[in-house]
């Protein structure tokens, strides 16, 4: 069962550009995380979003947790070619026993 | 050096044959996670570990087993590989450890590609 809808799936735009990507359930959480993974690599944890409402800024990235702890959103300002790679959200219930995540948005900034 | 590394880093082998992943840790980490990742299908857990007495399923266990030897060791087994194995298999830890962190915290190893043919 996957519990994390991430949108869009695939995302190609050119250097300079702002960007939004979402990540949705129907379930609540008691945290969720972002990580960024590039090519031949494993997954890097960016940053823990656990209140609701909560807004953590990374850089030119600003992660947003909904109110109800049910989605987030990441956004990211004037994108760089450095901001390549596939963006997971991952989810941990309440029960806590571990993290379910997204599919991850692939995304492609070109010079 | 890593504080997550995984072994082999590729590995092509035959249906039939018996595989093992290894992973390692220097984070002092008591949890530890098993997931392969498939185009289009993004992280799936096969196995996880609270503590080295401590084994659990994940999603897609059938077709696996894990062996945690110690808190810092936790190795994968496909007893008998099929071509629909053939994945990025990565190994991740959490906990406080040494650090600050945190239970809901994941660290990924590198990951091994395999192949099985």
């Amino acid at each position: 069962t996957q519990l994390l809808e991430q949108s869009p799936q695939f995302l190609s735009i050119q250097e300079g550009e702002n960007l939004t990507v979402y990540c949705n359930s129907s379930s609540v959480f008691s945290s969720l995380q972002w990580y960024r993974q590039e090519p031949g690599e494993g997954p890097v944890l960016l940053v823990t979003v656990v209140t609701g409402g909560e807004v953590k800024k990374l850089k030119r990235l600003t992660f947003q947790f909904g109110d109800a702890r049910k989605d987030s959103s990441l956004h990211i300002t004037a994108a760089q070619p450095g901001d390549t790679g596939l963006y997971l959200c991952a989810g941990e219930e309440d029960s806590g026993y571990a993290l379910n995540f997204g599919k991850g948005t692939s995304l492609l900034v070109t010079p | 050096d890593a504080d997550v590394t995984q072994t082999p880093r590729n590995r092509i082998t035959k249906t039939g044959k018996r595989i093992m992943l290894e992973c390692s840790q220097t984070k002092g980490h008591d949890r530890m996670y098993w997931y392969r990742q498939d185009p289009g299908l993004g992280l799936r857990l096969i196995y996880y570990s609270f503590d080295v007495k401590d084994i659990n399923k994940g999603e897609i266990s059938d077709g696996y087993s894990v062996s945690r030897q110690a808190q810092a060791k936790f190795s994968l087994s496909l007893e008998s590989a099929i071509p629909n194995q053939t994945a990025l298999y990565f190994c991740a830890t959490s906990g406080p450890g040494t650090g600050s962190g945190s239970y809901n915290e994941q660290f990924f190893g590198p990951g091994t590609r395999l192949t099985v043919l």
